[in-house]
């Protein structure tokens, strides 16, 4: 069986450019969460989506965003990207939104 | 607010030696508990877990925690490192959301 699968692997952008990092969940699984892992910190929760409706939201700006497609499938966009925003993005999936299994994560660089 | 705290940023020890990582946690109810480790540039693997009932838990790569209460702990353990365990680990507990610790670097010895 395929574990979470997330892409792009790295990516480097500007200040001010967008993003759009996808992640792809276990087979049969519904939810599927994003973190962001900035280096020396744990990871910290950004959104939860559990069959395509948005179950939480942690504390970040607006310019965040992210979406769950009927495939389970799911977005995570950052727009106005800062400096601050370079991070390690990892996606989790789950069946029932409590074990959670993460995916590789995807390395962003804002420059 | 819940929270987890990891009193160690690092820890160093031999190989074939005995390990204790320390974990603190903050919840008013009883919580859903979790140890996750994470190699080098990689995301993280769930090693253990602590829902409910017996609170001596087993994982995989011979880990176990223990889940006190009385302590607010949940303790993860390991009778005889190999210097593949050299990792960071996350301890982290379950609200609406999964909340993480900042982690311990584990270094191993040869």
């Amino acid at each position: 069986d395929a574990g979470v699968t997330q892409s792009p692997t790295h990516l480097i952008k500007t200040r001010g450019q967008h993003v759009t990092l996808r992640c792809s969940p276990i087979s049969g699984h519904k939810s599927v969460s994003w973190y962001q892992q900035v280096l020396g910190q744990g990871p910290q929760f950004i959104f939860q989506y559990y069959e395509k409706e948005e179950r939480g939201r942690g504390n970040f700006p607006d310019r965040f965003s992210a979406r769950q497609f009927p495939n389970y499938s799911s977005e995570l966009n950052v727009n106005a990207l800062l400096l601050g925003d370079s991070a390690l993005y990892l996606c989790a999936s789950s069946f029932n939104t409590y074990e959670q299994y993460f995916g590789p994560g995807t390395r962003l660089t804002v420059t | 607010a819940q929270s987890v705290t990891q009193p160690d940023i690092h820890i160093t020890v031999s190989e074939g030696a005995s390990l204790e990582l320390r974990c603190n946690y903050s919840y008013g109810a009883t919580p859903y508990l979790f140890w996750y480790v994470q190699s080098p540039g990689q995301g993280l693997q769930l090693l253990l877990k602590y829902f409910s009932g017996d609170t001596l838990v087993q994982g995989i790569k011979g880990f176990e925690a223990e889940f006190k209460r009385s302590q607010s702990s949940f303790n993860l353990r390991k009778p005889s490192v190999h210097w593949s365990d050299a990792a960071e680990y996350f301890c982290a507990i379950r609200d609406d959301k999964i909340i993480f610790g900042k982690g311990t670097r584990l270094h191993i010895l040869p």
